[in-house]
């Protein structure tokens, strides 16, 4: 069974650095895209970014580019979504998805991570 | 980027009764479109990739049809376990963008 599992709600401040993780099983992880969708509070679906595990060949939305880093680490299954300074507008739930290129939908979820960013 | 708008925003329907929520591209992105579910606190579910193909699992009431620009997601018969919100999603180019959803209410 492919399965996505996201580390678990955070809190920060303003300012602060955080990193968020997504770890694949059931499938193998370096052999699909795997990327992030942002949800503002009360709001619709943003589609972040993605990578691809095996070479960590990126690509960014130009509305995030420069605000956050995609990376893998294809020995652990793992991706990540980082943060070198945080606003209060990056309180969100974030989520990874396994990503079918060639269309590019995504068939698998993550159950979400959500970033609470307050002083 | 290409831009996706849905319509209607927001649609009240009473059980048992079809309902189609539209999706409309900014350019054409030929068949690849596809659609997601994503019901209150809980994570999107894809329901049709590359404009009308059903997920495994998902119930045939569920079909998609379109292409170019106007794409459309079709509900027949609708179940209490359908009122959710519902969003399209261009894979044609990246950045790969959503629809600013549709939610699905009880009438």
């Amino acid at each position: 069974e492919v399965q996505l599992v996201q580390s678990g709600a955070a809190v920060k401040k303003p300012g602060e650095s955080l990193q968020i993780s997504c770890k694949g099983s059931g499938y193998s992880f370096t052999a699909y895209w795997i990327g992030w969708v942002r949800q503002l509070p009360g709001k619709g679906l943003e589609w972040m970014g993605i990578i691809y595990p095996d070479d960590s060949d990126t690509r960014y939305s130009p509305s995030f580019e420069g605000q956050v880093t995609i990376s893998a680490d294809k020995s652990i299954s793992t991706a990540y979504l980082q943060w070198s300074s945080l606003k209060a507008s990056d309180t969100a739930i974030y989520y990874c998805a396994r990503h079918l290129s060639g269309d590019w939908y995504m068939d698998h979820w993550g159950q979400g991570t959500l970033v609470t960013v307050s002083s | 980027d290409i831009q996706m708008t849905q319509s209607p925003s927001s649609l009240s329907a009473s059980v048992g009764d079809r309902v189609t929520i539209t999706c409309r591209a900014s350019q054409n992105i030929s068949k690849v479109l596809n659609w997601f579910q994503q019901k209150a606190g809980r994570a999107p579910k894809l329901l049709i990739y590359s404009q009308s193909n059903l997920q495994s699992g998902v119930p045939s009431r569920f079909s998609g049809s379109g292409s170019w620009t106007q794409f459309s997601l079709t509900i027949n018969s609708l179940q209490p376990e359908d009122f959710a919100a519902y969003y399209c999603q261009q894979g044609y180019s990246s950045p790969y963008t959503f629809g600013q959803g549709t939610k699905l209410e009880i009438k």
